[in-house]
């Protein structure tokens, strides 16, 4: 299994550009999420779906975009960045029944804009 | 309110010796679960341990234990016999029972030689 996955590692936009941040899970888990980490403020909940078809908004989530097509994939878009934007994008998943592993975290993709 | 609260933005411990991190949470539902993650300078998230709200016993995986006061609503992470290694950011995090996480804002444990 390759767990959770998150493309690109890296990304520099400019202010105004338009992006996609990738995630992709294997493990057929109903639950996913994208959190932004910024120094001070822990992680905090953008976005999560709790299946196929189904998104919310969690704590954050001015300025971006998901959807959830398939079970494997939640790919998070941000419509206009700004340099707010800038931080570590986080996508984890969970099964639905809790487990006592908490959330599967991908490798994170740190997003600089200018 | 805070669901969870870290009040140690940095801490520091010798080696070999052992260093508590402290976590309080706050949440309503009877059942939720409590989870420490590592976070080294590579940035990946490291699941340690796991308490759940009615397990009787402290939760233990080797040298991380958490200590459990479910009156107090207090989750800390005791860390024995502290190793260079473990210097990184340490996160308390709470599954409610909707299955929605949430996180502290981390505690920065820098182990000194």
């Amino acid at each position: 299994n390759a767990g959770v996955t998150q493309t690109p590692k890296f990304q520099v936009l400019k202010t105004g550009q338009s992006m996609t941040l990738q995630c992709a899970q294997d493990m057929n888990h109903e639950y996913m999420s994208w959190y932004r980490q910024d120094p001070g403020m822990g992680l905090r909940l953008i976005h999560y779906s709790v299946g196929a078809g189904i998104t919310d908004q969690g704590e954050v989530p001015n300025g971006y975009n998901v959807s959830r097509s398939t079970t494997e994939d939640f790919p998070l878009r941000l419509l206009s960045a700004a340099p707010s934007q800038t931080s570590v994008y986080f996508c984890a998943s969970n099964p639905s029944g809790g487990g006592v592993l908490g959330q599967y975290f991908g490798p994170g993709t740190r997003l600089t804009v200018t | 309110a805070q669901k969870i609260t870290q009040t140690q933005p940095g801490m520091f411990v010798q080696e070999k010796e052992a260093v508590t991190l402290d976590c309080t949470y706050d949440t309503s539902d009877p059942s939720y679960g409590l989870f420490w993650y590592k976070q080294p300078s590579s940035g990946e998230m490291i699941f340690l341990i796991y308490q759940g709200s009615y397990d009787q016993q402290n939760a233990t995986e080797g040298r991380y234990s958490l200590n459990f006061q479910k009156a107090r609503k207090s989750a800390n992470l005791v860390i024995s016999a502290s190793q260079l290694g473990d210097s990184a950011m340490y996160f308390c995090a709470m599954r409610e029972a909707g299955n929605q996480f949430y996180f502290g804002t981390g505690t920065s444990l820098t182990v000194i030689p």
